[in-house]
């Protein structure tokens, strides 16, 4: 079945860092990809989202592409925050005619250091 | 526009008990999607409702089902509680248009069984 993989954490940067947090996914069809983000005792955040193949997403200066040709969407920032401190999700979504779902990589925790 | 509701935030339970979760979606929103989140398992889908009807089902036991409303709300219910399912449960609502698949989620409850 479809599935996705994301690099373990935590990870653990300094503020100004560059991020990358690697994203593959596994699908039969053409899912839409989507980054989410759940801050502390709260619920998911839409990100950003890619609904198909060298589509680019991006928000609050983070940004993924969506390569169908690797399969992946790799989540990248030029210049982290310590408010961007937080789990990220990776996320695809297969909608079929009947019905749609998410299914979501098991999480990266990111903290940064002042 | 209002978000996603959900109530209660937090519930205390002992085995064997029921719950039952309520989920309020965006307005105009006419799908409404639950997941399980845990430390162990991440996030799980359980089900997905669109006008009143459950077009999906995730993979768990019987004892886990959901309703919704015509106004789109939507309750699940989870009877004979056991203490693995101690978990944040989220709630997600769609539009469900062909072309936007993104979903919405709320802030969850968190289901503490004894």
């Amino acid at each position: 079945g479809d599935s996705v993989t994301q690099m373990e954490g935590p990870v653990t940067l300094s503020e100004e860092a560059f991020l990358t947090i690697n994203c593959t996914y596994t699908a039969t069809g053409y899912p839409s990809l989507f980054w989410y983000v759940q801050y502390p005792g709260e619920g998911l955040q839409l990100l950003l989202k890619a609904t198909k193949a060298d589509d680019k997403g991006s928000n609050k200066g983070f940004e993924a592409t969506y390569r169908k040709e690797t399969t992946s969407f790799h989540l990248e920032k030029g210049s982290v925050q310590v408010s961007d401190s937080a789990v990220y999700f990776c996320a695809l979504s297969d909608l079929d005619s009947s019905a749609s779902k998410i299914i979501f990589g098991s999480g990266t925790r990111l903290s940064i250091r002042p | 526009k209002a978000g996603v509701t959900q109530t209660p935030r937090y519930l205390i339970k002992t085995r064997g008990q029921q719950v039952t979760l309520s989920c309020s979606p965006i307005s105009g929103h006419r799908s409404v999607s639950w997941y399980q989140q845990t430390p162990g398992q991440g996030l799980q889908f359980l089900f997905e409702y669109f006008s009143e009807t459950q077009r999906n089902k995730g993979n768990f036991p019987g004892r886990f089902s959901g309703r919704q409303f015509s106004n789109s709300r939507s309750e699940m219910n989870v009877s004979t509680l056991e203490l693995g399912d101690s978990a944040l449960y989220l709630c997600a609502s769609s539009l469900r248009d062909s072309s936007t698949d993104t979903q919405y989620f709320g802030p969850g409850t968190r289901l503490t069984v004894l």
